[in-house]
């Protein structure tokens, strides 16, 4: 299955509101998470089976949609935020991540 | 806390094999699926394998089947990724991950002669 992000990346200013999207080649249902990654560091996980908030990450990161397109969502961008976010299906083998997304300030 | 800690990255040959490890801590480790995923230099994320919690099952992403092998010890808390036949193009990055949720530090692998 090949995840398509879009934008592949976005310049944004503290405050803003900021969404990103995951388009999928074929239904996923709601097997879909959100990552984020810093420079010189391990992703971290924010969203899981497509909406659902991992634990610790702020309530401004939500995540929707089901079967091919989903999204994340921002709703205040924060100085901490700008990094690359990744989507990624676990529907089926072999697991397959989207291309990035870098927000930039 | 979840801890997960690789190790065994190093500079190799092409052809040559390296055997990653990752020592997990902080959670049931017989009980959660493990995988392995990897970064190469400025490039996205690959998954690469992963392996249920008794064994029984592992998959892996096409273009390391047949080379890669991972397995675990659920008395040690470890998951291993033997890596043979290893090509330019697996120099990366190398993360293990309780279930995609938790993550390590990552370890590098670096093939070239």
């Amino acid at each position: 299955i090949q995840m398509t992000q879009s934008p592949s990346s976005l310049t944004a200013s503290v405050g803003d509101r900021v969404t990103i999207t995951c388009r999928a080649s074929h239904d996923i249902s709601t097997y879909l998470s959100w990552f984020q990654q810093k420079p010189g560091k391990a992703p971290k996980s924010l969203i899981y089976d497509a909406s659902s908030l991992q634990s610790g990450v702020p309530s401004r990161f939500s995540g929707s949609g089901s079967g091919t397109d989903f999204t994340l969502t921002i709703s205040s961008l924060q100085p901490e935020d700008f990094a690359v976010y990744y989507c990624l299906q676990y529907n089926s083998y072999p697991r397959t991540f989207g291309q990035g997304t870098k927000v930039e300030i | 806390e979840v801890q997960l800690v690789e190790s065994g990255g190093d500079l190799v040959q092409p052809g040559g094999s390296l055997r990653l490890s990752c020592a997990a801590s902080g959670f049931t480790f017989s009980s959660s699926w493990m995988d392995w995923v990897r970064q190469a230099p400025g490039k996205g994320l690959e998954w690469v394998a992963n392996i249920k919690p008794d064994g029984s099952e592992r998959s892996y992403v096409d273009s390391v089947k047949g080379r890669f092998t991972v397995s675990r010890d659920n008395a040690k808390n470890s998951v291993y990724l033997q890596m043979n036949s290893l090509r330019v193009e697996d120099t990366a990055v190398y993360y293990c991950s309780r279930s995609l949720n938790a993550w390590g530090q990552g370890t590098t692998v670096t093939v070239s002669s």
